[in-house]
């Protein structure tokens, strides 16, 4: 089956520590993006890549850090800098068409950090 | 500009009733709007989406409702069900980019 996959589905976070979510697709969707989802506010977007080797930062990039080695693969890590990290992450893809937009994402099923 | 404020935070409705989700906006260059729907502990699905090129969409019992001129659409969930109720996100973005920017969300309830 098509689809993104999102592990571990729950992560606990010592102070210090950093820790990475890792989403894999198998869409061969070109586009790769990461969101942060906090009650009531709705999903933000943290960094995204259209491209291998490529990404960008979103609305909220600080205190993360992500890589964009293989087409499939959209690892994000949650450093020590993010002082409130507590939230469910969201992964998702979509085609991208080179200029263009306006192609559906698809999203993974999350993963829930918590601070220990 | 980047912003999409989406209303109500949420929503309580019987059986068989109409449902109805507000969001606006201010960029104008926004020119696709998509709708999305997500259950407990699951990421979004995307339920329906449209461009500015036309007033309404509907797909089954769900309507697209687009005011361009007011900068404004809305989601109706005709018949609702029970197993409709989730969290419903707006969102919107422009053709020059990938990027969503997605409303607050909606949390639904549909009561038996």
């Amino acid at each position: 089956d098509g689809g993104i996959t999102q592990s571990p589905k729950y992560l606990f976070r010592k102070e210090g520590q950093n820790v990475t979510l890792s989403c894999e697709q198998n869409l061969n969707h070109d586009a790769m993006y990461w969101y942060r989802q906090d009650p009531g506010q709705g999903l933000r977007l943290i960094y995204y890549s259209q491209i291998v080797n490529d990404f960008q930062k979103g609305d909220i990039a600080e205190g993360y850090s992500v890589s964009r080695e293989k087409k499939e693969s959209f690892p994000l890590t949650v450093t020590s800098a993010q002082k409130n990290p507590t939230a469910f992450y969201l992964c998702a893809s979509s085609i991208h068409i080179g200029g263009g937009g306006n192609q559906p994402q698809h999203f993974g099923d999350g993963t829930r950090l918590s601070i220990l | 500009q980047q912003q999409v404020k989406q209303s109500p935070q949420s929503l309580i409705v019987q059986k068989g009733g109409i449902s109805i989700i507000n969001c606006a906006y201010e960029n104008t260059a926004f020119d696709y709007f998509p709708w999305y729907q997500q259950f407990p502990g699951k990421g979004p699905a995307l339920l329906i989406a449209i461009r500015p090129d036309v007033s309404e969409k509907k797909e089954g019992r769900f309507t697209i409702s687009f005011n361009k001129s007011a900068k404004q659409f809305s989601l109706h969930i005709m018949d609702s069900q029970p197993g409709d109720s989730a969290t419903y996100f707006c969102a919107a973005s422009w053709t020059s980019g990938s990027r969503l920017t997605f409303g607050e969300g909606t949390q639904l309830t549909v009561n038996p």
